[in-house]
């Protein structure tokens, strides 16, 4: 299995140019989250699914849209980039609440808005 | 509302010195409790995980954590620190009541010297 995967690893946009951070689970999860790393924050969510077809804002949704494409696939949008969306992003998920709540994490996609 | 405090934001430490790795959390609900570490260029992995029963937790890698309701924490311990823990560790709690949200500490640097 290869857990979750994340597409690009590295990316670099212009102030305005629009990207989509593509992520998948092979381990038939049903939530799945994205999160974005900033030196100091630790971890903040900015959008959820807790299943196929729902999904919920986090607690820094503003400039980004998701959609969960199907049970495995999460994408998170960047409509117009802006230099304040630099930052690490990563995708997770996590099975059932009886499984804990759990969560596994994608390697991360590296973003840099100039 | 939840939150999660990491008291330390660097922690430096001697080869097969012990370390204790502060969290405080704060919640008007039960919680689920964890422990992630990321190592560099990396996603986060579970280190371990607190839901019920006994307070003392061991996960992997030698790693320990105690879970005291009282005091609201859930300190990480490692009785003997090798150069390869050098990563950085993220203190996290969820509720056990239904939703989806890990609130994640702003994470402690853990510098492991020769």
């Amino acid at each position: 299995n290869a857990g979750v995967t994340q597409t690009p690893k590295f990316q670099v946009l212009k102030t305005g140019q629009s990207m989509t951070l593509q992520c998948a689970q092979d381990m038939n999860h049903n939530s799945m989250y994205w999160y974005r790393q900033d030196p100091g924050m630790g971890l903040r969510l900015i959008y959820y699914s807790a299943s196929e077809g729902t999904t919920d804002k986090g607690e820094v949704p503003n400039g980004y849209n998701v959609s969960r494409l199907n049970k495995r696939e999460f994408s998170l949008r960047l409509e117009s980039a802006a230099p304040s969306q630099t930052s690490v992003y990563f995708c997770a998920s996590s099975g059932l609440p009886q499984v804990s709540y759990e969560q596994y994490f994608g390697p991360g996609t590296r973003l840099t808005v100039t | 509302a939840q939150s999660v405090t990491q008291l330390d934001s660097q922690v430096p430490v001697f080869e097969e010195a012990p370390v204790e790795l502060r969290c405080n959390y704060s919640s008007s609900v039960s919680v689920y409790l964890f422990w992630y570490v990321q190592y560099p260029n990396q996603g986060l992995q579970l280190l371990l995980k607190y839901l019920s029963g006994s307070t003392l937790v061991k996960g992997i890698n030698g790693f320990e954590a105690e879970f005291n309701k009282s005091q609201t924490s859930f300190h990480l311990r490692k009785p003997s620190v090798h150069i390869s823990d050098t990563a950085e560790y993220f203190c996290a709690v969820s509720r056990n009541t239904g939703g989806f949200k890990t609130i994640f500490g702003a994470g402690t640097r853990l510098f492991v010297k020769a």
